[in-house]
């Protein structure tokens, strides 16, 4: 069973029309959720890092938000340069500090 | 410039024939992991580095081996490669597992025929 699970796989999104992209956990006690953009052909590159229910970041034209048992990531007014691979990843509790889990990643396109 | 350094980029092999994929960071972190991306699975974990000498297991551990005897290398070994094995790997590195941040290297696409 995965521990994260990211929705929809896949989204297609004309620029300057906002949405989200949520990240779903099932471990309890987490001990941190991160954001990951990765474009094609190169490794994730990091985004967010969020720690307890209610806790929020933005950048640029990305926020996102952490509830109890999901995360968000909102985009707003995106542009094509906005296409890209997101990935979820969560450090869960009970585990050795070392260990990640990702999500498989919700990819996003931008079309003008 | 701070970077993860992975090599080779590319690499097409056969059955059995031991490879090494480096990996170098530049960071002076202590933190380093290793990851392999298969479409539709994601990234799945592979093994990771508390420190120098100290390694652990990740999910996918099974027909791989690391060591870490400098803080800055962490080689990933395939003593036997397999065909199930050929999948993009990404050696990543963080000031320490207690620190979010991961910077990932470009990646290595492994073909195992």
């Amino acid at each position: 069973e995965d521990q994260v699970t990211q929705s929809p796989e896949a989204l297609r999104l004309q620029e300057g029309e906002s949405s989200s992209l949520n990240c779903s956990y099932t471990v309890s006690g987490l001990r941190g959720l991160f954001w990951y953009r990765q474009d094609p052909g190169k490794g994730p590159e990091f985004l967010f890092t969020l720690y307890s229910a209610g806790e929020e970041k933005e950048k640029e034209r990305l926020k996102a938000t952490l509830t109890k048992k999901e995360s968000f990531l909102h985009i707003t007014a995106p542009k094509p340069e906005d296409s890209a691979t997101y990935l979820c990843a969560v450090h869960p509790p009970g585990s050795t500090l070392g260990r990640l889990y990702f999500g498989r990643g919700t990819q996003l396109t931008v079309w003008p | 410039e701070a970077q993860v350094t992975q090599n080779p980029r590319y690499l097409i092999t056969v059955t059995g024939k031991k490879l090494t994929v480096t990996c170098s960071q530049n960071m002076n972190h202590e933190y380093m992991s290793w990851y392999r991306q298969d479409p539709g699975l994601g990234l799945r974990q592979i093994y990771y580095s508390m420190n120098v000498e100290v390694t652990d297991k990740g999910d996918v551990p099974e027909g791989y081996k690391v060591s870490r005897k400098e803080k800055r290398n962490f080689p990933l070994i395939l003593e036997s490669p397999s065909p199930n094995q050929t999948s993009l790997y990404f050696c990543a590195s963080s000031l320490a597992a207690t620190n979010e941040k991961l910077f990932f290297g470009s990646g290595t696409q492994l073909s195992v025929l």
